[in-house]
């Protein structure tokens, strides 16, 4: 089982869409867990850090199930720029930055 | 604005050729990072470097090397020893400690010719 898995899609939707995303991680000691957006061809960027209680930002939300081991993102009123790769980042340990996990990413494709 | 400045953005490396990759931040972190991004693959780890003049090796370090003198350079050389050099080129930053994430450069896409 990899480390950190993700469903590569790619997902198609219309504009206006709800679009979710899993990933599942396999190490139960895992302690910090992000979500990164990654344009073809560019950097990736930090979209938002997952907290055990879930949050939300703006039109983004994500949730963390420490049971099940895997975090979600949630896209409401999907908007064109909303098309990219999402990236599933998971750390082992916290004190040891070293330790990041990359998932594989999920595509998106946001449609008019 | 504080940053991670890399350069070039695009590299071109004959066979046999050292090339050495500029990785610049203004952002005061103490970790530095390398990775390399493969089609189709995630991002993979080559070095790191959490304080100056110490650093450690990533999944992939055989065929790079790097050197931190510096708290704001990490610069990457990719060795004629790396057989497939091919890939796009990622330094990131972080400060030790937080929970934040990493914040990278745009990357620079070497190709071996």
């Amino acid at each position: 089982r990899k480390e950190v898995e993700q469903d590569p899609g790619p997902f198609n939707v219309p504009e206006g869409a709800t679009v979710a995303f899993n990933c599942t991680y396999s190490n139960s000691a895992s302690q910090s867990f992000f979500w990164y957006r990654q344009d073809c061809r560019k950097e990736p960027k930090l979209l938002m850090s997952v907290y055990s209680s879930g949050n939300e930002d703006g039109r983004f939300t994500a949730q963390l199930n420490r049971a099940s081991q895997y975090i979600s993102l949630l896209i409401r009123d999907s908007k064109l720029s909303d098309s990219a790769t999402y990236l599933c980042v998971v750390n082992a340990n916290a004190g040891n930055n070293r330790k990041l996990i990359w998932g594989l990413g999920t595509s998106l494709a946001v449609n008019p | 604005d504080g940053g991670i400045t890399q350069s070039p953005k695009y590299l071109f490396r004959k066979e046999g050729q050292n090339v050495t990759l500029s990785c610049e931040q203004n952002l005061n972190h103490d970790a530095m990072y390398w990775y390399r991004q493969d089609p189709g693959q995630g991002l993979r780890l080559i070095y790191y470097s959490q304080i100056v003049n110490d650093f450690q090796k990533g999944d992939i370090a055989e065929g790079y090397s790097v050197s931190r003198e510096k708290k704001e350079s990490f610069p990457l050389t990719v060795t004629s020893a790396q057989k497939n050099p091919t890939a796009f080129y990622l330094c990131a930053s972080h400060n030790i400690g937080r929970q934040y994430g990493y914040t990278f450069g745009s990357g620079t896409r070497l190709t071996v010719v």
